[in-house]
This record gives C-alpha cells, sequence and structure tokens, in this order.
C-alpha cells in the first residue's frame, strides 16, 4: 500500500504486504531527514535518516528515498508486521539545532 | 541506559493555574527541545536551549517560558493554561550542530480543567 502523506494521513496495509509512506518537504535549504515512527501515547522513536547528499538509505526491513528535485521523502516498509501500526512522521532539518515535523502519517497493519 | 525521562507522565491542571512540566537526560546533550503535540496532529516545536542559549520559535505564545537550570535538566512552563494548552508535550535531546538525530521522552500530557 502507498500514502500520498499530507492528502491521505491514513494507510492500510494487510499483514506482509509491503507498506509505503510519502511526505514532501517545504523547506529547499533543509539537509537532513528523519523518519519517527509513534506509537500511541509514546515518543516518537527513530526509524531512520537520510543526508541531502544521498538518495538511498537502508535500513532492516526500512528504506528511505528522497528526491530533492521534487522535495519528496519516502519510508518503505517490507513485509509489513503488526507491530508496525503507528503513526509515521518524517522530520526535517536545516541549520544547526532544529528539527521540524511533517504531517504524519496512520499506518494499520491487518493482520 | 542512557534517556530521556519525562515527569510526570500525566498532569491535570486548572485554568489559568501554573504548571511545570520536567525533562531530565543522562545523555549529556547540549541541546534540549519542547515540542507540543496536540491531538492527530505533528509535534510542533516550542523552543530549544543550545546549553545556557534559548531559542523561542517566532510562533510560540509568551504564556511558555521554558529554564535550564544544568545539562541535565530543563522546565516548561505555562504561565496561565487555556483550554487550548490542553496537549502532549514531549520534550527531546540532540547533540549540536546539523544533521543529528533527536532523542525524545515519552511525553507529558497535560490536561485543562
Amino acid at each position: 500500500g502507498e500514502s500520498v502523506g499530507l492528502h491521505l494521513p491514513t494507510l492500510s496495509v494487510q499483514e506482509g504486504d509491503n507498506s509505503i509512506i510519502n511526505c514532501a518537504y517545504s523547506n529547499s535549504a533543509s539537509d537532513y531527514f528523519i523518519w519517527y515512527k509513534q506509537e500511541s501515547g509514546k515518543g516518537p522513536q527513530f526509524i531512520i535518516d537520510i543526508r541531502s547528499n544521498m538518495d538511498k538509505r537502508q535500513g532492516q526491513r526500512v528504506t528511505v528515498l528522497l528526491n530533492k528535485t521534487v522535495k519528496h521523502l519516502s519510508l518503505q516498509i517490507a513485509a509489513t508486521q503488526p507491530g508496525d501500526s503507528a503513526v509515521y512522521f518524517c522530520a526535517e532539518n536545516h541549520g544547526a539545532n532544529n528539527l521540524f515535523f511533517g504531517t504524519g502519517t496512520r499506518l494499520t497493519v491487518i493482520p | 541506559d542512557a534517556m530521556v525521562i519525562q515527569n510526570p507522565r500525566y498532569q491535570v491542571t486548572q485554568f489559568g493555574k501554573p504548571v511545570t512540566l520536567s525533562c531530565s537526560q543522562t545523555l549529556n546533550h547540549n541541546v534540549m527541545y519542547w515540542y507540543q503535540q496536540k491531538s492527530s496532529q505533528a509535534p510542533k516545536l516550542l523552543f530549544h536551549y543550545y546549553d545556557k542559549d534559548f531559542n523561542n520559535e517566532a510562533d510560540t505564545p509568551d504564556n511558555f517560558q521554558s529554564r535550564r537550570p544544568n545539562t541535565s535538566f530543563c522546565f516548561l512552563d505555562i504561565r496561565s493554561p487555556g483550554l487550548g494548552d490542553a496537549a502532549m508535550y514531549l520534550c527531546a535531546t540532540s547533540r549540536p550542530g546539523q544533521g543529528t538525530e533527536a532523542f525524545f521522552g515519552q511525553g507529558t500530557r497535560l490536561t485543562v480543567v
């Protein structure tokens, strides 16, 4: 399944399918991006990050893609599991000591 | 484990009664942030400290203040809470500079009655 982030804040996928969560950022000066996972009643938890000199970075079951031309970021989760159900935020950093969050996407995994 | 700890997890305060939320860290990070997160919304940066230097976001209301007495502790003071200030308040820390991950506490959920 795939979301368009700002325009589709919820995404439902079947367990075992791949998920794609999208994020559009606004500041062309942003040079560092993080995806956070936030479960209900908890603080955001780091998933993966990427710097602006890269266009792809892979972690365990997750991949982040960065397209600076269109200011777009995506998070791909392979073989989505029920424990992946949460709200996912992209966050951007420009300049020192700041981190601004985009609109989240709620991912629901259907067993 | 090194971590960011927020107390209390839940806070109920009366309309107009000053309230203080606290955050401590064992990561020895120079930078500490306070975010406000309303239901189904993204965390919104209120301000941050780089060591003792306080940096307020332009749209943060004057009703919100902060104190950082030492590296480990940071406080969020809401001088006169209104119903619209009910939210989750998140504290985070990071190393200084560009391109560094922020580590978050579990948040304090504030209810205003």
